[in-house]
């Protein structure tokens, strides 16, 4: 079983809708969270950066951690076609430095 | 201020030849990271280097050199390429986030 969780896709939503993506994860010594947004042929971006539970705001774009469920969330409000991409979750432990482990990505398309 | 940059952009190597990823990063970070990047597979780590002249082995090593030349560079050598290495390639630098370059994409036939 992979640490962490993450539905591959493809997601098709309409341009407006209000688009959730998630992980699980089965390691509770992970207490920072992040989410990567990717476009097609680019490098994965930084979106998102949360430490232990709760939610951060950041625009139209809304992380979410829920520690004792081991589950986080990307919540995409008014989406834009300029969101299709794939979001890759990430987390790390305090313990290991920077080193990240990762989702293996979820696949967004927002029908114009 | 370019971030992580890598060079090539893309590559054909065929089998049994040797070949050198270049990654630089001008944010003065400490780690540097080199992934491969496969369909279905998410990224999984190769190599990282968490200070100039330390380098240890990620989840998928075998086949690969890393050199960190120096704050700035950390270089990721193919000695003998395989099929099984076509893949894309993504240098990360990190101060709490990684950041990552724009990918090598290599095929080997």
């Amino acid at each position: 079983q992979k640490e962490v969780e993450q539905d591959p896709g493809p997601l098709s939503v309409p341009e407006g809708a209000i688009v959730s993506l998630n992980c699980t994860y089965s390691n509770s010594a992970f207490q920072y969270f992040m989410w990567y947004r990717q476009y097609s042929r680019k490098g994965p971006e930084l979106l998102m950066y949360t430490y232990s539970s709760g939610n951060k705001e950041d625009g139209r774009f809304t992380a979410q951690v829920d520690k004792s469920s081991k589950y986080i969330s990307l919540f995409i409000r008014d989406s834009q076609p300029s969101d299709s991409a794939t979001y890759l979750c990430a987390m790390r432990r305090e313990s290991s430095g920077d080193k990240l482990t990762f989702g293996t990505g979820t696949r967004l398309a927002v029908r114009p | 201020n370019a971030g992580v940059t890598q060079t090539p952009k893309f590559q054909v190597l065929k089998t049994g030849q040797s070949m050198t990823l270049q990654c630089a990063q001008d944010m003065n970070h400490n780690s540097m990271y080199w992934y491969r990047q496969d369909p279905g597979m998410g990224l999984r780590l190769i190599y990282y280097s968490a200070s100039e002249g330390t380098t240890d082995k990620g989840e998928v090593p075998n086949g690969y050199n890393v050199s960190r030349l120096n704050k700035r560079e950390f270089s990721l050598r193919l000695e003998s390429a395989a099929p099984s290495q076509t893949s894309v390639y993504f240098c990360a630098s990190s101060e709490m986030s990684q950041y990552f370059g724009p990918g090598t994409r290599l095929t080997v036939t």
